[in-house]
């Protein structure tokens, strides 16, 4: 079945510093979402991205999809404490609409 | 506009006991996701619900775990016999159409299940 991968599993910035976690999927995506979720809370989607090389920004937040539909990337610029949680990417294989398939998330941890 | 409501937040059961664990979606939604997620790890997909039918439920254990989406009232995920294994946070995701979405599943707070 599908697989979907993140690293690093976990980071621990400095304020101010940047981060990047990385997804990969042993199948093509048909699109990748990804989500935030905060220590104790739920996840929260933050954007969809479904063209091939599609790049979408968000203030510091910066999105991308590879050329070949089987990885994306999230750039946070400047980390600041709220940044704190883990973000997950997720997506539908090509051709299944049923299951929305989530990475193993990386943790962010940012310190003051 | 109520978003997805779980409940209950927290549910303490005792080996063996039912765990009934319910989840209204968004008004407007008509399709339920279930996730479990486990601590400090991504969230696996159990099942995909519309109402009155299963649509997905390749992530659902055989034995234990069912779920159902009634033509009225919330979609309720039950787990019979529970075990310590089955100790782990359930979360419901609603969108408004099937699968493939726009805008992403809205998730409930989730249910914070702890079998003793």
């Amino acid at each position: 079945g599908q697989q979907v991968m993140q690293i690093p599993q976990y980071q621990h910035v400095q304020e101010g510093e940047d981060f990047t976690t990385y997804c990969n999927s042993s199948t093509t995506l048909s699109n990748i979402q990804w989500y935030k979720q905060r220590p104790g809370g739920h996840p929260v989607f933050l954007i969809q991205l479904v063209k091939s090389g599609e790049v979408k920004k968000q203030k510091r937040l910066t999105f991308q999809f590879g050329e070949a539909k089987k990885n994306s990337s999230l750039h946070i610029t400047a980390t600041q404490t709220t940044d704190v949680g883990t973000y997950f990417c997720a997506g539908f294989s090509s051709g299944s609409a049923r299951q929305l398939t989530f990475g193993s998330g990386t943790q962010l941890t940012v310190l003051p | 506009n109520a978003g997805v409501m779980q409940n209950p937040r927290h549910l303490v059961r005792r080996r063996g006991q039912e765990a009934r664990l319910r989840c209204s979606p968004m008004k407007g939604h008509s399709h339920v996701y279930w996730y479990r997620q486990l601590p400090e790890e991504g969230l696996k997909f159990m099942v995909y619900l519309q109402k009155e039918n299963i649509i997905d439920e390749s992530g659902m254990p055989k034995e234990r775990f069912s779920a159902e989406f009634p033509k009225e009232g919330p979609s309720i995920l039950r787990i019979q016999q529970v075990v310590r294994g089955d100790s782990a946070a359930y979360f419901c995701a609603s969108s408004p159409q099937k699968g493939r979405t726009n805008y992403g599943y809205t998730f409930g707070s989730g249910t914070r299940l702890t079998v003793v």
